[in-house]
């Protein structure tokens, strides 16, 4: 099955700051790669995705890129605000569902 | 428009006792997914209904869980004889269609196990 590594596990930034998190997979056949972000006491809530026939998709701060031959893919987000303070999960696609990472809690001080 | 929705959002409970809870999925989606979060761990997934097919239940970690999904809308998790192993949040969620697609969670049952 999938296999999903997330890196790093935290990552503390200063506002405004930039913050890189980044995933690799197994499986060279994924083709779709969502990103979740999940706030205290909720659960986690999509923010972006691309599938395998893109490179890179940018929505206002936050980005994804994905390299199919090195078989990882990467969140990007600019201008770092306290708000974006969540953990955050990558995926890609398992047997019938999602196969997630650990998961990288983002801590943005002020 | 309403969300996935869960209930209880908290549950205690002793070793040995059995518990269920309940997913309200979004209306009209045909998939819905259980997934469990332990403490620093990501999202196990558990079982996964699509219309009327059969689940894929090759996530649950014990013949103690079973999951139901009635008339493909409303369904329960139920864990018999809990052990504290089990305590953790339990994570719902549902899709229009299925595949990979996006996926709407609930915000999740805590389970506590005494």
């Amino acid at each position: 099955g999938e296999n999903v590594e997330q890196h790093p596990s935290t990552l503390s930034v200063q506002e405004g700051d930039s913050a890189v998190i980044k995933c690799t997979y197994s499986d060279s056949a994924s083709n779709y790669f969502p990103w979740y972000k999940q706030e205290l006491g909720k659960g986690p809530q999509l923010i972006i995705d691309i599938r395998s026939n893109v490179g890179e998709k940018k929505d206002q701060r936050i980005a994804v890129t994905l390299n199919k031959t090195a078989k990882h893919f990467s969140l990007h987000i600019t201008e770092t605000q306290p708000e974006d303070s969540a953990v955050y999960f990558c995926a890609a696609p398992g047997y019938s569902t999602l196969t997630f990472g650990k998961g990288t809690m983002l801590l943005v001080s002020p | 428009g309403a969300g996935v929705s869960q209930s209880p959002s908290n549950k205690v409970t002793e070793k040995g006792k059995d518990v269920e809870l309940r997913c309200d999925p979004i209306s009209g989606h045909t998939a819905l997914y259980w997934y469990r979060q332990s403490l620093g761990q990501g999202l196990e997934f558990l079982i996964y209904f699509q219309g009327n097919s059969a689940p894929d239940k090759s996530g649950l970690p014990s013949d103690r869980f079973s999951a139901e999904r009635t008339g493909g809308s409303v369904s329960t998790l139920t864990i018999q004889r809990t052990q504290q192993e089990d305590s953790a949040v339990y994570l719902c969620a549902s899709s229009r269609l299925a595949g990979y697609n996006e996926q709407f969670f609930g915000p999740g049952t805590r389970l506590t196990v005494l």
